[in-house]
């Protein structure tokens, strides 16, 4: 079966630092990855998908499947980036069966 | 667009009791699939409707879970009779069929403590 794994709970950066939230997975066949936010108080939204390869409120993720992994990155953290963020995967052209990991809260303080 | 919407957004019940959550989904989207995340746990898929069909139901816990979606419209999830453990967030997403894989549009999730 997939999984999805996201090693860090929290990650707290100050403003202006670069950023990367971990995601590796687990698949035997050709996955569809993808990054969802949730924002306080809203509700979840898709970020970005690997398929689309583009950047997304300076955000972007490449996936690498030698490493099975598939990195959340910015280079500079803003404090309206301060969030829930959740790497899925998706084993089914078409269809949105999602495999979530168990997120990562990006802290960017002042 | 009008969005997903659920309700009830909070739930309390006590466990052996019987709670229906709903979900409308955004209008024209065929697909429409329920998710949870227990505390401390990832999201978790429960099952997908396409129109009214259920296309898979494979996250479905047990049989006192049943999920309904009437007339390929609004859907339900009825949970008979709750356990402590079936406390936590349930969403509800819904997509176009020709819409690329996993752009799902949630709903802000309806919470169940079940005590």
């Amino acid at each position: 079966a997939q999984r999805v794994t996201q090693p860090e709970k929290l990650l707290s950066v100050f403003k202006g630092a670069p950023v990367e939230l971990k995601c590796n997975y687990s698949y035997s066949g050709s996955p569809e990855l993808f990054w969802y936010v949730q924002y306080s108080r809203q509700r979840l939204q898709l970020l970005l998908r690997h398929i689309s390869r583009e950047s997304i409120k300076g955000f972007t993720a490449d996936l690498n499947k030698g490493e099975t992994s598939f990195h959340l990155k910015k280079p500079f953290a803003q404090e309206e980036d301060s969030a829930m963020y959740y790497c899925a995967l998706s084993t089914n052209s078409g269809y949105s069966t999602l495999t979530f990991g168990k997120g990562t809260m990006l802290l960017v303080s002042p | 667009e009008a969005g997903v919407t659920q309700f009830p957004s909070h739930s309390v019940i006590e466990k052996g009791q019987t709670v229906t959550l709903r979900c409308d989904p955004i209008s024209g989207h065929d697909n429409l699939y329920w998710y949870r995340r227990v505390m401390g746990k990832e999201i978790k898929f429960l099952l997908h409707f396409v129109k009214e069909s259920k296309q898979d139901e494979s996250g479905m816990p047990n049989n006192r879970f049943l999920a309904e979606r009437t007339g390929g419209t609004y859907s339900t999830l009825k949970v008979q009779p709750a356990e402590l453990e079936d406390s936590g967030v349930y969403f509800c997403a819904s997509s176009y069929s020709g819409r690329a894989a996993g752009e799902l549009f949630f709903g802000e999730g309806s919470r169940l403590t079940v005590l």
